[in-house]
């Protein structure tokens, strides 16, 4: 039991470059959630999904988009990075109120 | 959109002291959370509370559920330095929505 991993770790990216975050748990969980969290503002909701082929957006959705093919996985895409989207990507998911983070995805865009 | 105001964002106590923070806002929610993240971690949840007026306790933690449901506060005594961190609260209705955090820092 993983709980949630997400992938990759670390990232560099140029503007205007695409990219694709990973995110994956193994506890049937239901909600799927990604979050960016920078320096003061806490945790902001991107994009969530309440169940597999369902995605919704959040409070600060654009830049992204999201995919849940799979109950399994959360991809977020960033289709032209800005160095706006400097920041720690965090995905959870949840089942009711029992929820688990992963570790984080630290993304610089130059 | 649906907003919580978290206080204090940073708060600097000696070791041993009780700590509280509170979350406000303007929508209600049925559930409370209460998270902590350690540097370089994704957050952990500490303490959920399910219904108006519930106090909830885990270990040094004490959390309540407001009558309102439109806030809750978390407690935590005789701080040690493994408190150190930043503790969030969430509101869950449809979606989990966070506050900005409380920095706790403690002085040796």
């Amino acid at each position: 039991n993983a709980g949630v991993t997400q992938t990759p770790k670390f990232r560099v990216l140029k503007t205007g470059q695409s990219m694709t975050l990973l995110c994956a748990q193994d506890m049937n969980h239901e909600y799927m959630y990604w979050y960016r969290q920078d320096p003061g503002m806490g945790l902001r909701l991107i994009h969530y999904s309440v169940g597999e082929g369902t995605t919704a957006k959040g409070e600060v959705p654009d830049g992204y988009n999201v995919s849940r093919l799979k109950k399994q996985n959360f991809l977020l895409g960033l289709e032209s990075a800005a160095p706006s989207q400097t920041s720690v990507y965090f995905c959870a998911s949840s089942l009711g109120t029992t929820s688990h983070f992963g570790p984080g995805t630290r993304l610089t865009v130059l | 959109g649906q907003q919580l105001n978290q206080s204090p964002q940073s708060m600097f106590i000696q070791e041993g002291e009780d700590v509280s923070m509170n979350c406000t806002s303007s929508s209600i929610f049925n559930t409370w959370l209460w998270y902590k993240q350690d540097p370089g971690e994704g957050p952990v949840l500490l303490i959920a509370l399910y219904k108006a007026g519930e106090l909830t306790s885990n270990g040094r933690l004490t959390a309540q559920f407001g009558i309102t449901r439109k806030d809750s506060f978390l407690n935590i005594s005789a701080s040690i330095p493994s408190d150190v961190g930043i503790y969030f609260c969430a509101g869950l209705w449809d979606k989990i929505i966070f506050g900005k955090g409380t920095r706790l820092h403690i002085l040796p």
